[in-house]
């Protein structure tokens, strides 16, 4: 079966760093993906990995370990518009599985 | 160019009715896939279109719940006899194609209340 984990819940500064971690046992593997979800909002994409490393665009990277089953995503300088639902989605051949999400809220 | 759009937007109805949902997809997005989100929580796999193929329908939690593609366009979600459970966010969203083309694009999403 598909079984995604992140945490439920994580606060921060403004202007601050926040790692949001993931971790995946899927029965197959074909790219990770964040996304983030405002409050009564559809989710809209962020990043996409398939191989180990680190990306990087603008103030979100994302990083991958296939061999671990685990991603996080990186905020840098933390903005109250960041305050979101962040949703970690495993793709196996055509279909995704979505983690439950992590609700960050950014403090002035 | 125009994005995933859904209709309706809104939805109340009585238990027992059977509604319809309608998904609208990006031109030339050979995938398509349905979710439902409870209040608060993640997004729930339904149902999944990848072109002609034959569509993946390994998270429709019941019978009651069953779903059309046209072609490579227009999907609706049918759900009948509705229950109070059943009240949720459906959302669409559709795909270009593998790796990073697999990145999906949502729609706005029918909010479904069930009396």
């Amino acid at each position: 079966g598909q079984n995604i984990d992140q945490p439920t819940e994580m606060t921060a500064t403004e202007g601050a760093i926040v790692q949001i971690n993931c971790t995946y046992q899927t029965s197959g593997f074909n790219g990770l993906f964040w996304y983030q979800q405002h409050a009564g909002e559809a989710p809209t994409f962020l990043s996409y990995n398939v191989l180990d490393g680190l990306e990087e665009k603008g103030r979100f990277s994302s990083f991958l370990s296939r061999s671990k089953g685990y991603s996080y995503l990186l905020l840098k300088e933390l903005q109250m518009k960041d305050s979101a639902s962040y949703l970690c989605a495993v793709r196996d051949s055509g279909k995704s599985t979505f983690g439950d999400g992590t609700t960050l809220t950014v403090k002035p | 160019g125009a994005g995933v759009s859904q209709s309706p937007s809104n939805k109340v109805t009585e238990k027992g009715k059977d509604v319809e949902l309608r998904c609208d997809p990006i031109s030339g997005h050979t995938a398509l896939y349905w979710y439902r989100q409870r209040l608060g929580q993640g997004l729930e796999f339904l149902i999944y279109f990848q072109g002609n193929s034959a569509p993946d329908k390994s998270g429709l939690p019941s019978d009651r719940f069953s779903a059309e593609r046209t072609g490579e366009s227009v999907s609706t979600l049918t759900i009948q006899r509705t229950q109070q459970e059943d009240s949720a966010v459906y959302l669409c969203a559709s795909s270009l194609g593998q790796g990073r083309a697999g990145t999906q694009y949502f729609g706005p999403g029918t909010r479904l209340t069930v009396l």
